[in-house]
């Protein structure tokens, strides 16, 4: 069962656009909400993450919004380049366990187009 | 010099075989894990270890074993290597404060297909 449910599996976007990637989860122990970027070839890297006491959270272009009632929180790239194109993947996390496992979820292909 | 590296990088094995992949860190991080990517499903939690005597099975540990052999040391071994491991295949590390709030570094990967 996946713990972690992202959409879409693909966005194409034009340069100079908004990429939005949603994320919704149902196990309200998390307590972290981590986005990772993953280039071709290359393994995940961290991008943002979130609390789910803040709403709101912006690193330069990217910005993670988070619905703790609704349970969902989303990535917003804006100004969207092409060398955003990349796979995302929202994660959750309960830090307060002793396992700290990661939950992904399934990835957003981003291609943007000049 | 990466943090975290991965060997072999990519690696072809026929059904039946046994194949080890191996994991090296040199970020001074206690945590380590392995993780298999496949398209559509994200990554999910094989193996992974807070120290070296500690070692906890992930989602899908079935068909996999890990050997942790020093702190700077994680091994993954496909005991008999069948057509559906065929994955890519991360190793990534945290510390216990990095790890409380999902911060893993993730290793180049190693990319295993299974004939």
């Amino acid at each position: 069962q996946q713990q972690v449910k992202q959409s879409p599996q693909s966005l194409i976007v034009q340069k100079g656009g908004i990429s939005i990637i949603n994320c919704a989860y149902e196990n309200t122990a998390f307590d972290y909400f981590p986005w990772y970027q993953q280039f071709p070839g290359k393994g995940p890297a961290l991008l943002i993450a979130i609390r789910p006491d803040v709403s709101e959270k912006k690193e330069g272009r990217f910005t993670i919004s988070f619905n703790k009632s609704a349970k969902q929180f989303s990535l917003h790239i804006m100004d969207s380049q092409p060398g955003d194109s990349a796979t995302y993947f929202c994660a959750a996390i309960n830090g307060q366990t002793g396992a700290n496992n990661l939950f992904f979820g399934t990835g957003t292909r981003l291609t943007v187009i000049p | 010099d990466a943090d975290v590296t991965q060997t072999p990088r990519n690696r072809i094995t026929k059904t039946g075989k046994r194949i080890m992949l191996e994991c090296s860190q040199t970020k001074g991080h206690d945590r380590m894990y392995w993780y298999r990517q496949d398209p559509g499903l994200g990554l999910r939690l094989i193996y992974y270890s807070f120290d070296v005597k500690d070692i906890n099975k992930g989602e899908i540990s079935d068909g996999y074993s890990v050997s942790r052999q020093a702190q700077a040391k994680f091994s993954l071994s496909l005991e008999s290597a069948i057509p559906n491991q065929t994955a890519l295949y991360f190793c990534a590390t945290s510390d216990r404060t990095s790890g409380r709030s999902g911060e893993q570094y993730f290793g180049p990967g190693t990319r295993l297909t299974v004939t």
